[in-house]
């Protein structure tokens, strides 16, 4: 089992303030994704990154794909009440099945 | 995005029925489609990959008798909770492989079971 450890799991933050979510794995992934998930929908794909150093930018927020392709991690700059949700980020592997970080539960206070 | 529908959005049964999800690629066509499920403040557990025309392949721990996956066609695959229990209770999520974009994987809305 390819394991891909996700921290902080929760993180309760104040309107404005800037937070990093990480995820990192001993396995090397092909490609990796990050969704965010409101309570009773299915998450919902925010980016997949695939080049190992790759930045994508998507509006305040900023994800990077590791150079060894075995991490990833996550920017909210000036988080708003609105990005409050359970981010989750998922490693593709051998048949391209994914493999889930435990989630990090985000709540942003206004 | 490519979209996946799911249903029913949820729904409640008696110990020893069986339900049917489905779930459906709307805009894409998808040869393999997933099935998880998501305890109460917790992440997503892969129960098993649904190839279409072919048997399921299911995740250690999880029963194929128990878990009855039919992917019959490039857009749908079901899967039938058989002989459901309380502990079936859970929120059921399935996902589709688009492989025109970098086999990335688009979530259905979930259902939502609750056996009584």
């Amino acid at each position: 089992t390819q394991l891909l450890e996700q921290s902080p799991q929760f993180l309760s933050i104040q309107e404005g303030e800037n937070l990093t979510v990480y995820c990192n794995s001993s396995s090397v992934f092909s490609s990796l994704q990050w969704y965010r998930q409101e309570p009773g929908e299915g998450p919902v794909l925010l980016v997949t990154v695939v080049t190992g150093g790759e930045v994508k930018k998507l509006k305040r927020l900023t994800f990077q794909f590791g150079d060894a392709r075995k991490d990833s991690s996550l920017h909210i700059t000036a988080a708003q009440p609105g990005d409050t949700g359970l981010y989750l980020c998922a490693g593709a592997h051998a048949g391209n099945m994914l493999t889930f970080g435990g989630g990090t539960r985000l709540m942003v206070k206004p | 995005g490519a979209v996946v529908s799911q249903h029913p959005s949820w729904v409640i049964c008696k110990s020893g029925t069986s339900v049917k999800i489905e779930c459906r690629s709307l805009d894409f066509q998808a040869t393999t489609m997933f099935w998880y499920r998501q305890f109460p403040k917790q992440s997503l557990m892969l129960m098993a990959t649904s190839n279409e025309g072919s048997k399921a392949t299911y995740e250690q721990g999880v029963e194929k008798d128990k878990f009855l996956i039919n992917h019959a066609s490039l857009t749908l695959s079901t899967l039938t909770v058989t002989s459901a229990h309380p502990e079936d209770s859970s929120f059921y999520i399935c996902s589709a492989r688009d492989l025109a974009k970098y086999n990335e994987q688009f979530f259905g809305p979930g259902t939502r079971l609750t056996v009584l």
